[in-house]
């Protein structure tokens, strides 16, 4: 079974500059996650789907950020204008459907490493 | 409001040693607990989940960790750790569902083993 795929693997952008992240689940999972983790610190969700809909994105900062998930299968994640304070590796994660009570497991990417200059 | 703390943000040990990794949990509802490893420049890889059967679960690569719910502790720990398990463990709890289910990770704690 294919995992989570992501590209590219590493970026490094000027401030100010745009950037786009994308991710591809694990065939058939129909939740998929974007997690920010800076570094020394643990992740820290962005943006959650199920499906093609937005189920949390309380954390992702809106005036900068923006993420969609068209058809409901691969995703893109955008920063534009990046800042200094977005340097990250960038998470992509799936989990088949969640339901009341499950358990399931979120299955992670290799991540995307950005470096604002 | 969920959230993992792990004592500790680097330990190290001997080749041979044992590995004892802390985590503690707050939670108001009973909790899905989980172990991640993150090897340098790769994602998370799943180590082992508490899902409120066995009190004590065992995972890959011989580690295993014991669900305290009077200690809200979920502790990873191998007898004899190995050069290979030098890498980054989190913890993270589950929250319910209509909280979206994400995952609440601790801060990590990195791992190093001696020769």
């Amino acid at each position: 079974e294919a995992g989570v795929a992501q590209s590219p693997r590493y970026k490094i952008i000027e401030k100010r500059q745009s950037v786009a992240f994308w991710c591809n689940p694990i065939s058939g999972h129909a939740t998929l996650y974007w997690y920010q983790q800076i570094l020394g610190q643990g992740p820290k969700l962005l943006i959650q789907f199920q499906n093609n809909g937005v189920v949390d994105d309380s954390q992702l900062p809106k005036d900068r950020f923006s993420a969609e998930r068209l058809k409901g299968v691969d995703s893109t994640l955008k920063i534009q204008p990046a800042k200094l304070e977005d340097s990250a590796v960038y998470l992509c994660a799936s989990s088949q459907e969640l339901t009341s009570g499950s358990e399931e497991t979120q299955y992670f990417g290799p991540g995307t490493r950005l470096l604002v200059l | 409001a969920q959230s993992v703390t792990q004592l500790g943000s680097h330990v190290s040990v001997s080749e041979g040693a044992l590995v004892l990794l802390r985590c503690n949990y707050s939670s108001s509802v009973p909790p899905y607990l989980f172990w991640y490893v993150q090897y340098p420049n790769q994602g998370l890889q799943l180590l082992l989940k508490y899902t409120s059967a066995a009190t004590l679960v065992k995972g890959i690569n011989g580690f295993e960790a014991e669900f305290k719910k009077s200690e809200t502790s979920f502790h990873l720990t191998k007898p004899s750790a190995h050069m290979r398990d030098a890498a980054e463990y989190f913890c993270a709890v589950r929250t319910i569902y209509n909280q979206g289910g994400k995952l609440i990770f601790g801060q990590g704690t990195e791992l190093s083993v001696k020769p």
